[in-house]
């Protein structure tokens, strides 16, 4: 079975700064999309970014960029020049290419300081 | 405006009492899912529906019944048998196609007292 892990539970960055957050999953298919989530506290989900596995060229949002390692299996979220609005909750989650299912990380809390 | 609309926000219950969550989307998207979120354990899929009068179980099917009579509605219902219902439950949908980016409601948290 497919799994995606986070393993950073909270994370914090100075406004302006940079910041990544990793994601690691394991999958033995070869067809799949990779996602980023962010939850701000109103607690509604928006997708940040998402990633094809089939494309080698890292996937760019503004401020925010992957970096998808395929062979690795890692797909970490780098946020640039962080703003206060970036503060929320942040899951990444695998799906198959033959399926609907979202598989989702346990989050990062990543805190935006002034 | 285009969206999904979930309600109540705030939902309490007693201890033994089904309660229904409304869902509803005027996105025309094909597909649509519910969710449950527990702290620290992100979110898990119920229930999910790729048309019309047609749903398979998620990871988490038990004590949970669901229904999709139109395309624009996916209500869930929380039974008596779900042994732990107090959760933040998320609905969300999609356009089956290469990427079936999944598109989300506010939420509803429910709590049994």
């Amino acid at each position: 079975a497919q799994t995606v892990t986070q393993s950073q539970p909270e994370m914090s960055v100075q406004e302006a700064e940079t910041v990544t957050l990793s994601c690691t999953y394991d999958t033995s298919e070869s067809d799949y999309y990779l996602f980023w989530y962010k939850q701000p506290p109103s607690r509604q989900m928006i997708l940040v970014i998402r990633q094809e596995a089939y494309k080698q060229q890292n996937a760019t949002e503004n401020r925010f960029s992957v970096n998808f390692q395929k062979a690795a299996k890692s797909f970490s979220l780098k946020i640039s020049d962080s703003q206060l609005g970036d503060a929320a909750m942040y899951f990444c989650a695998y799906r198959s290419g033959g399926t609907d299912k979202l598989i989702f990380g346990t989050g990062t809390r990543l805190q935006v300081f002034p | 405006d285009g969206g999904i609309t979930q309600s109540p926000k705030y939902l309490f219950r007693k201890e033994g009492q089904n309660v229904t969550l409304s869902c509803e989307q005027n996105l025309n998207h094909d597909a649509m899912y519910w969710y449950r979120q527990d702290p620290g354990q992100g979110l898990r899929l119920i229930y999910y529906s790729q048309i019309v009068n047609d749903f398979q179980k998620g990871d988490i099917a038990e004590g949970y019944s669901v229904s999709r009579e139109k395309k624009e509605s996916f209500p869930l219902t929380v039974t008596s048998a779900q042994k732990n219902p107090t959760a933040f439950y998320l609905c969300a949908s999609s356009i089956l196609g290469q990427y079936n980016e999944q598109f989300f409601g506010p939420g509803t948290r429910l709590t049994v007292l």
